[in-house]
């Protein structure tokens, strides 16, 4: 029972432009997320999170959008750089749980 | 910034084997955690540990025990190897719930 899934298994991208990611989750009790980045032969990276009170954070080119309703979070690169190449997993906990679920990665490729 | 150190970057072992892998973090934290990555299916959770000698399952503890002897140090230990146990196994450890976590380079597992 995949509980938040990433149902782009790659995406393209053109040099300098916009990436986006997405990410579903089906359990409601989820109220803080993640994005991970990782390269291959590495550990993954964290990226950027939210909380469920907020619907956007922000930091640099990477925007983080929530919509609680919509059970969708969305992760925006702008502008896209060669070095943003890699496999990006979207996150999720219930606040105070030791526990974070995965999702599935998505493979972003920027094309010079 | 934290440093995740797991023993091995790849392993080669035959069915039946008894395998350890460790992993040793250098910043004191409590919570420390095993997940393995697969092709399509993300990162899933093994087991994590809150403190020395305790330990919780996660999503997938099926064929694994872990053993957390002292704070630093986390063992994860497949006591019968079996093919389909070959995957990337990541360590990872945070200070506390909702802080990011911070993973080890990981180890790429062959069961032959």
């Amino acid at each position: 029972d995949q509980q938040v899934k990433q149902n782009s298994p790659s995406l393209s991208v053109q040099e300098g432009r916009i990436s986006i990611l997405n990410c579903d989750y089906t359990n409601s009790m989820f109220d803080y997320f993640l994005w991970y980045k990782k390269y291959p032969a590495e550990g993954p990276t964290f990226l950027i999170s939210i909380s469920s009170i907020k619907d956007k954070n922000e930091d640099g080119r990477f925007t983080v959008f929530l919509n609680k309703s919509a059970k969708h979070l969305s992760l925006h690169i702008v502008p896209s750089q060669p070095g943003d190449s890699a496999v990006y997993f979207c996150a999720a906990s219930v606040y105070g749980n030791e526990k974070l679920t995965f999702g599935t990665g998505t493979r972003l490729t920027i094309i010079p | 910034d934290v440093k995740v150190t797991q023993s091995s970057r790849y392993l080669v072992k035959r069915t039946g084997e008894k395998v350890f892998l460790e992993c040793v973090q250098d910043m004191d934290h409590e919570n420390m955690f095993w997940y393995r990555q697969d092709p399509g299916l993300g990162l899933r959770l093994i087991y994590f540990s809150y403190d020395v000698k305790m330990k919780e399952k996660g999503d997938i503890p099926e064929g694994y025990s872990v053993s957390r002897e002292k704070k630093e140090r986390f063992s994860l230990i497949l006591e019968s190897a079996s093919t389909n146990q070959t995957s990337m196994y990541l360590c990872a450890t945070h200070k506390a719930n909702n802080e990011k976590l911070f993973f080890g380079s990981g180890t790429q597992l062959s069961v032959l």
